[in-house]
């Protein structure tokens, strides 16, 4: 079973909605990431966090909205959504430094997002 | 150019056989790491193996191997004695070393293999 949990599992919004999907994590890791996963396609980054700070935007759209409340949560706001935002959303974690090669990524189950 | 390359869309495997699946790499860094995951259809991403790229040894997790030639920058993924559970997409991935600037956060995703165990 993995030890990042997300969810909800499946959320369905109209775009004029507010809603959240939320992550934990309790391996200890130090850096926390969200990834957009369009349907058979690699996963893409969209943020990192790395001690519970934003280290990372990769460009993503203000009507996204990340937070990291502690170390073992990470949350991702949704307002004003579009239906190309519909995607599978995947948190992940992963130890300490970023910088270290060996530290391997682990991921939740992920939330599917239909936008309507 | 393509930093991960799968070139394997598909793949087909009777139950209880060996699969390899194809992976290259581009990268002109010294250290690097190379990971498979493993995705289901319910989304999940799995980590499966990883080997470094000082790592003489190739890395090996249960029925997983990792076949890694440097020389070829080839990475591919062996799974024994397949089962129906094994029956997913599969994704190669690399994470470089950028010591002169920049993290190495970025994991770089190959485009997939999507393999399906027969019975």
């Amino acid at each position: 079973d993995t030890e990042v949990t997300q969810t909800p599992k499946h959320l369905v919004m109209g775009m004029t909605n507010k809603k959240s999907l939320k992550c934990e994590q309790h391996m200890g890791h130090r850096a926390m990431y969200w990834y957009k996963q369009k349907a058979k396609k690699p996963p893409e980054l969209m943020f990192v966090y790395s001690y519970e700070k934003l280290s990372i935007n990769e460009s993503v759209p203000s009507r996204f909205s990340p937070e990291c409340p502690n170390s073992s949560l990470l949350n991702l706001h949704l307002h004003a959504l579009q239906p190309e935002d519909s995607a599978l959303y995947l948190c992940a974690s992963s130890q300490g430094a970023l910088r270290e090669i060996g530290n391997t990524i682990y991921f939740g189950e992920g939330s599917w997002l239909t936008v309507v | 150019a393509q930093k991960i390359t799968q070139t394997q869309p598909g793949m087909f495997v009777q139950e209880k056989e060996a699969v390899t699946l194809d992976c290259t790499y581009d990268t002109s860094d010294q250290s690097y790491g190379l990971f498979w995951y493993k995705q289901p259809s319910s989304g999940e991403m799995i980590f499966l193996i990883y080997q470094g790229s000082y790592d003489e040894q190739n890395a090996t997790e249960g029925r997983y191997s990792l076949n890694f030639q440097k020389a070829r920058k080839s990475a591919n993924l062996v799974i024994s004695a397949s089962q129906l559970g094994d029956s997913a997409m599969y994704f190669c991935a690399m994470r470089e070393a950028r010591w002169s600037g920049g993290s190495n956060y970025k994991l770089t995703f190959g485009k997939g293999t999507l393999l399906t165990v027969n019975p």
